[in-house]
C-alpha cells in the first residue's frame, strides 16, 4: 500500500530533551515535506527537501532541524524542544515539487512538550 | 490579503443530500495546483481531489466534484449524496511557485457536519 508513515503518533516529553519523528514514505517521491497544525493557524511548513541532500527551510524552521539522506526518509529532529512546539505534526511527500504535484500526508504527529 | 479563503466556517448537510464548500484563492501565477483535503476528528489529512489551473474541465473522483471557475479564482468543493462520515474539517489548499519553494498554502477551513 503506497504511504506515508510517521512515528510515534503520540508523543509527550519535557523541556529540553532532544526528540526525533521519523516519517517514510514508500513512492519513490523525490519531494517531501513537514508541517504543523495550529488552532487558529492553520497548516505552517517546517521544511522540505526536493531531493536527497537538498533541504530547505519552509514558514517556521526555527526550533527543528532536518535530513535526507535517503530518498524515502526526512526525519524531523528537535533539539530542545519548547512548550511552543506542541502542536500536530505532519510529513507529506509528492512525486515532484512542482505545483501541479499532489502532496499526500501522513497520519500525523501529536507532540505535547511540557 | 489571505491566498486560500474559506468562508464558511461550518455548514450543516442532510444525508444524502448535496453540498457545495466554498474556496477562494488569489494568485498572479499562470500555473498552480488547487486541492481538497479531508480531516476527520482522527486527525489525519486525507487528499480528497486535485485540479491544474490548465485544466478544462472540471475534476471529479466519486462522489468528489471540484466546480472550477478560474476567472472568478475559485475551486468549490462538491460533495454530493452525503454520508455521516462525510462529517470533517474540509481544507482547499493550493500549491504555487514561490521563491523556489512549491508548498501548499491551506484555508482555515470548513466543518461539516452530516444530520441523519
Amino acid at each position: 500500500e503506497a504511504q506515508v508513515t510517521q512515528n510515534p503518533r503520540y508523543l509527550i516529553t519535557v523541556t529540553g530533551k532532544k526528540l526525533t519523528v521519523t516519517c517514510s514514505q514508500n513512492m519513490n517521491h523525490e519531494y517531501m515535506s513537514w508541517y504543523r497544525q495550529d488552532p487558529g493557524l492553520g497548516l505552517r511548513q517546517i521544511y522540505y527537501s526536493m531531493n536527497v541532500e537538498v533541504t530547505d527551510k519552509g514558514d517556521v524552521p526555527e526550533g527543528y532541524k532536518v535530513s535526507r539522506k535517503e530518498k524515502r526518509n526526512f526525519p524531523l529532529i528537535l533539539e530542545s524542544p519548547s512548550p511552543n512546539q506542541t502542536s500536530l505534526y505532519f510529513c507529506a511527500s509528492s512525486r515532484f515539487g512542482t505545483s501541479t504535484d499532489t502532496q499526500y500526508f501522513g497520519p500525523g504527529t501529536r507532540l505535547t512538550v511540557l | 490579503a489571505q491566498k486560500i479563503t474559506q468562508t464558511q466556517p461550518g455548514m450543516f448537510v442532510q444525508e444524502k443530500e448535496a453540498v457545495t464548500l466554498d474556496c477562494t484563492y488569489d494568485t498572479s501565477d499562470p500555473s498552480y495546483g488547487l486541492f481538497w483535503y479531508k480531516q476527520p476528528s482522527s486527525g489525519e489529512m486525507i487528499f480528497l481531489i486535485y485540479q491544474g489551473s490548465y485544466d478544462q474541465q472540471n475534476a471529479t473522483e466519486g462522489r468528489y466534484s471540484l466546480n472550477f471557475q478560474k476567472a472568478r479564482k475559485s475551486a468549490n468543493l462538491v460533495i454530493s449524496a452525503s454520508q455521516l462520515g462525510d462529517s470533517a474539517m474540509y481544507f482547499c489548499a493550493m500549491r504555487e511557485e514561490v521563491a523556489g519553494s512549491y508548498q501548499l498554502t491551506f484555508g482555515k477551513g470548513t466543518k461539516l457536519s452530516v444530520i441523519p
